[in-house]
């Protein structure tokens, strides 16, 4: 059973468009999280959901808008898609508790813009 | 502006030896450091974490935090050539990544 699940795996889309990644996990976390890593590999976070609310908006396009149907979903829509959106897209779950912020993480999304 | 700071690397090691990764942060309100490990087209997974002064030890994986000095450490010892990934230290609060090292064990 996968834990973390991220659909759809690859993405390749032209720039301008609108694209959406989800994410769904099955471990009854009580916090989500989406990061982008890019061709550096370096891992941003972008934004938290703990319960459905957002706990973390980093500094973002406001093109990004991640939305919590409930806690076990997150999803992330882009709107008019840039070059400089291509990269792998982290989905990942945690369960809040001092010490225990164990990340899980999804097996990525590859977003590429042409 | 909360910041992590690892070297990137690439750090090269010969099979057998010592691998030490060093990982600073600059935030004295972090409560717990974690240690990932990344292989390249993969996501990251968890070695251990932290959250006390001194080490913590887990199999051939040790990591050292010192919180006055903010800087946290993994040291992997009998370095082996499935040890190439790179390296990810990351900081509670707010989950935030440095940048990663990029470790090579040479047989």
């Amino acid at each position: 059973d996968t834990a973390v699940s991220q659909t759809p795996k690859y993405l390749v889309t032209q720039m301008g468009n609108d694209k959406s990644i989800k994410c769904e996990q099955n471990l009854g976390h009580d916090t989500m999280y989406w990061y982008k890593q890019d061709s550096k590999k370096f891992l941003k976070i972008m934004f938290s959901y703990n319960n459905k609310e957002l706990i973390i908006n980093e500094t973002v396009p406001n093109r990004f808008s991640p939305k919590s149907p409930d806690k076990a979903h997150l999803n992330l829509h882009i709107n008019s898609l840039e070059l400089g959106d291509s990269a792998v897209y982290f989905c990942a779950s945690s369960q809040e508790g001092f010490g225990a912020n164990v990340l899980t993480f999804g097996a990525g999304s590859r977003l590429t813009v042409l | 502006q909360k910041e992590v700071e690892q070297n990137s690397g690439p750090l090269s090691v010969p099979e057998g030896a010592i691998a030490s990764l060093n990982c600073t942060y600059s935030d004295r309100g972090s409560q717990s450091f974690f240690w990932y490990r990344q292989y390249s087209g993969k996501s990251p997974e968890l070695i251990m974490f932290i959250y006390s002064n001194g080490d913590k030890e887990d199999g051939r994986f040790t990591a050292q935090l010192n919180k006055a000095s903010q800087y946290v450490s993994l040291l992997i010892r009998d370095s082996q050539p499935s040890d190439s990934a790179t390296y990810l230290c990351a900081v509670h609060n707010d989950m935030r990544f440095g940048a990663g090292t990029r470790l090579t064990v040479k047989p």
